[in-house]
């Protein structure tokens, strides 16, 4: 079974502009979590998709936003990009409804300039 | 706010020998625990998981958990080399909808073993 795919796995961007990340979950895994990874502030959570309904949020700005497609692939969205907003950006999904081990994808390396 | 905490390390243990890791965590509610390892410039990997009080045995790899003492641990028996990597502690603090996810995570414990 093919395991959680992202992408891009690298994006370099400027201040000001705006990202879409895409995750695609392992087959029959209809949960899907996003993370932060920064050398300071370790693996933080995002938010968690199920059926397309956001479930939970993590303490982030509303520059970050996501969504869920009715196939389970989730997308994120960070707008107005700062130079802060550069890390890993790692997806995770889990079968789900309450099934909760979660699998990571590769991630995704942010570089704002 | 809902933590976890860990011993960030670094932690150093002869081949061969057991690696203890400890993790801590703020919610006496929680039901899920999880230990991931992390290599180098890699995503976590799930290594083990555990629900219920007592010991979980997988291989060389042992998850305890104490849900009275807020406390869960991983012991890895026989160390190899291979086992050097960042072994990150997650707690599940869903909370809202019914079985909502929410993987708080500790810093991590760089693990070193020395051949």
């Amino acid at each position: 079974k093919a395991g959680v795919t992202q992408t891009p796995r690298y994006l370099i961007k400027t201040r000001g502009q705006q990202v879409t990340l895409s995750c695609s979950p392992i087959s029959g895994h209809r949960s899907v979590s996003w993370y932060q990874q920064t050398p300071g502030q370790g693996l933080q959570f995002l938010f968690e998709y199920f059926s397309e309904t956001q479930r939970n949020k993590g303490n982030f700005p509303g520059r970050f936003s996501g969504r869920q497609f009715s196939n389970s692939r989730s997308e994120m969205n960070v707008s107005t990009l700062e130079l802060g907003d550069s890390a890993l950006y790692l997806c995770a999904s889990s079968p789900g409804p309450v099934t909760d081990t979660q699998y990571f994808g590769p991630g995704t390396r942010l570089t704002v300039l | 706010q809902k933590e976890v905490e860990q011993n960030s390390g670094p932690l150093s243990v002869p081949e061969g020998a057991i690696a203890s890791l400890n993790c801590t965590y703020s919610d006496r509610g929680s039901q899920s625990f999880f230990w991931y390892r992390q290599y180098s410039g890699k995503s976590p990997e799930l290594i083990m998981f555990i629900y219920s009080n007592g010991d979980k045995e997988d291989g060389r790899f042992t998850a305890q958990l104490n849900k009275a003492s807020q406390y869960v641990s991983l012991l890895i028996r026989d160390s190899q080399p291979s086992d050097s990597a960042t072994y990150l502690c997650a707690v599940n603090f869903g909370g809202g909808f019914q079985g909502a996810q929410k993987l708080v995570f500790g810093q991590g414990t760089r693990l070193t073993i020395n051949p």
